[in-house]
Parts: structure tokens; C-alpha cells; sequence
């Protein structure tokens, strides 16, 4: 059974940074693609960032590029999102999403159950 | 970057109604579409990938059409499970793109 397990959430102070993890489990993780998306409170989906199975192809939406991390280890089948320079329009839940095999592109047909990350003072 | 538009933004149905939402694309995405369906408090769920490829487990009442840049989700009878907020993602490109969200809502 595919499980996804999304950690790292809390509260932090604009400029703060966190690392988000997502322990992936009951499928051959380096061969898939990953996702992270995110929901602000009463909001719509977006797609924050995505990585290969490798890990060498990442990509990031225009909103957290330049901000935030993506990475994985393969060999701890765990997902990664590190987060800095934080602003109070990056609360949401966070959700980590499997993606396709073999490819940096697709859908995503599991889901973490999300982390909440509240920016404030 | 690829823009969704989703309508309605709000349905108002019945049980047993025939329903049908529309995602428009700003550009051509080809059949690289996807849905799902969000309940309260939940993460969204898979419904159908590739414009009108059903996900497994997903019930026949659902489906999917399109290509290019407008596409639809139907439901063909209304069942009370149904009732909850749908997104349409597009996938053509390598950064993806969710429409704004429909929320079904009961009559």
C-alpha cells in the first residue's frame, strides 16, 4: 500500500525558515517523480515544486523559486522541502504528491495527508 | 505559465443530476489534464488523468473530455458522496497548473 507521511510543520516568524519532509513507503520511490502542492486556508491548490526520480531535474513555481529547495534521498525514501525566507503568503498545508514513473511530468495519484506552516510574528 | 480557468466556481445540484465542469487552458495542453476531487479537511483524490482516463477504484459516473484548451468533467448522476470541490491540473508543461476549484454544492 502506497503511504505517504508529510512532517515539519509549525509556526515561524516571516524570514524563518523550515524543512518539510515527506516519508514515502510501498512503492519503488527513486523511480517516480515527486511533487510538493499547497493550500492556503479556504484556497485552491498549487503546485509549489517538483523533482525526477534522480533527483537531478528539479523545478519550482515562480512564486518560491529562488526560496525554497526541493530534494530527496532515494536511499531513505524520503522527500524534502526547505523553506526560507518565509512570508505570510506561504501558510498553506503543504502536500507531498507522487507523480509518474519514469518521468518529471504527470499527475498525482497519492497524496500526503499535508502539514500546516504558519508564517506570522 | 500555463493558465486554468475553472466554471462554474460555485454548482448548486441536486441528487441524481447530471453535472458538468468546465477547465479552459490558456494555451494548447493536449490531453495532459487531470481532475480530482477535494473533500473537507482531506487531500485531494485522482480522478481521472489524461483528459478521459478513469483512475482506478473511481466510479463509472465520472468522466472526462477535451482536448487542446477546454476540457469538461461530468457527472452523470448525482450521488451524495459527490458533493465536494473539484481541480482540474495541467500537466503539459514542466510547471504545473491548478485550475481555481469548483466547489459542488447540495441544492
Amino acid at each position: 500500500e502506497v503511504q505517504l507521511l508529510d512532517s515539519g510543520g509549525g509556526l515561524v516568524q516571516p524570514g524563518g525558515s523550515l524543512r518539510l519532509s515527506c516519508a514515502a513507503s510501498g512503492f519503488s520511490f527513486k523511480s517516480y517523480a515527486m511533487s510538493w502542492v499547497r493550500q492556503a486556508p479556504g484556497k485552491g491548490l498549487e503546485w509549489v515544486s517538483g523533482l525526477s526520480g534522480s533527483g537531478v531535474s528539479t523545478y519550482y513555481a515562480d512564486s518560491v523559486e529562488g526560496r525554497f529547495i526541493i530534494s530527496r534521498d532515494n536511499s531513505k525514501n524520503t522527500l524534502s522541502l526547505y523553506m526560507s525566507s518565509l512570508r505570510a503568503e506561504d501558510t498553506a498545508i503543504y502536500y507531498c504528491a507522487k507523480g509518474l514513473v519514469g518521468a518529471t511530468r504527470g499527475y498525482f495519484d497519492y497524496w500526503g495527508q499535508g502539514t500546516l506552516v504558519t508564517v506570522s510574528s | 505559465d500555463i493558465q486554468m480557468t475553472q466554471s462554474p466556481s460555485t454548482l448548486s445540484a441536486s441528487v441524481g443530476d447530471r453535472v458538468t465542469i468546465t477547465c479552459r487552458a490558456s494555451q494548447s495542453i493536449n490531453s495532459w489534464l487531470a481532475w480530482y476531487q477535494q473533500k473537507p479537511g482531506k487531500a485531494p483524490k485522482l480522478l481521472i488523468y489524461k483528459t478521459s482516463s478513469l483512475e482506478s477504484g473511481v466510479p463509472s459516473r465520472f468522466s472526462g473530455s477535451g482536448s487542446g484548451t477546454e476540457f469538461t468533467l461530468t457527472i452523470s448522476s448525482l450521488q451524495p458522496d459527490d458533493f465536494a470541490t473539484y481541480y482540474c491540473q495541467q500537466y503539459s508543461s514542466d510547471l504545473y497548473t491548478f485550475g481555481q476549484g469548483t466547489t459542488l454544492e447540495i441544492k
